[in-house]
């Protein structure tokens, strides 16, 4: 079946740390993939995508590399901001199975002053 | 302008109501969505209806019946609540293309007591 692991939370870092929350996949075609974030009591905001092996998505500083030979898209984040405390969600979508997101469990990520 | 917007923001209601919960979009996409989010914070698809027609149920209890009068609105009712069905549930939207972005809206917390 098709699904997504990311690493367990909560992540507590300090602020001007370096970010990293993993995420693997297993899917039976060629997923699009995504991470998505929810700051609290909010809905989900897309982070950044990427839709074919090798591509990089960026955004806020964030980024993370579609790695087909590994099945990952991993999340990295050079220097944290109090700003970044949220829950983080890695994602894949299928478009023969109707574009459905498929989640990861969530890691939420505190960061301290 | 609210791209997503769902009403009401929260409910709180007894076993064995029925209630509703409306989305609407007004980013002209084709492919609206209905996830629940449970109190581990895990999301997963319950419905989603492309130009009116539902495309995907996913093994969801019959008492929840969606419902999408036109291409920007697509309902949730949900008959003789349960303790389990609170959770919070979020409509999105997006165009059925691979690897589209799908937007969504701030989410509805429901508790049943």
């Amino acid at each position: 079946g098709n699904s997504v692991t990311q690493m367990e939370g909560p992540v507590t870092l300090s602020e001007e740390a370096f970010l990293t929350i993993n995420c693997t996949y297993t899917a039976t075609g060629y997923p699009s993939l995504f991470w998505y974030v929810q700051y609290p009591g909010e809905g989900l905001q897309l982070l950044l995508k990427a839709t074919k092996a090798d591509d990089k998505g960026s955004n806020k500083g964030f980024e993370a590399t579609y790695r087909k030979e590994t099945t990952s898209f991993h999340l990295e984040k050079g220097s944290v901001q109090v700003s970044d405390s949220a829950v983080y969600f890695c994602a894949l979508s299928l478009y023969n199975q109707g574009g459905k997101l498929i989640f990861g469990q969530g890691t939420e990520l505190s960061v301290k002053p | 302008d609210t791209a997503v917007s769902q009403t009401p923001k929260y409910l709180v209601t007894q076993m064995g109501n029925d209630k509703s919960i409306k989305c609407e979009q007004n980013l002209g996409h084709d492919t609206m969505y209905w996830y629940k989010q449970d109190s581990k914070k895990f999301l997963k698809i319950m419905f989603s209806y492309n130009n009116k027609e539902l495309i995907i149920n996913e093994t969801v209890p019959n008492r929840f019946s969606p419902k999408s009068p036109d291409k920007a609105h697509l309902n949730l009712h949900i008959n003789s609540l349960e303790l389990g069905d609170s959770a919070v549930y979020f409509c999105a939207s997006s165009q059925p293309r691979r690897g589209e972005t799908q937007y969504f809206g701030p989410g509805t917390r429901l508790l049943v007591l």
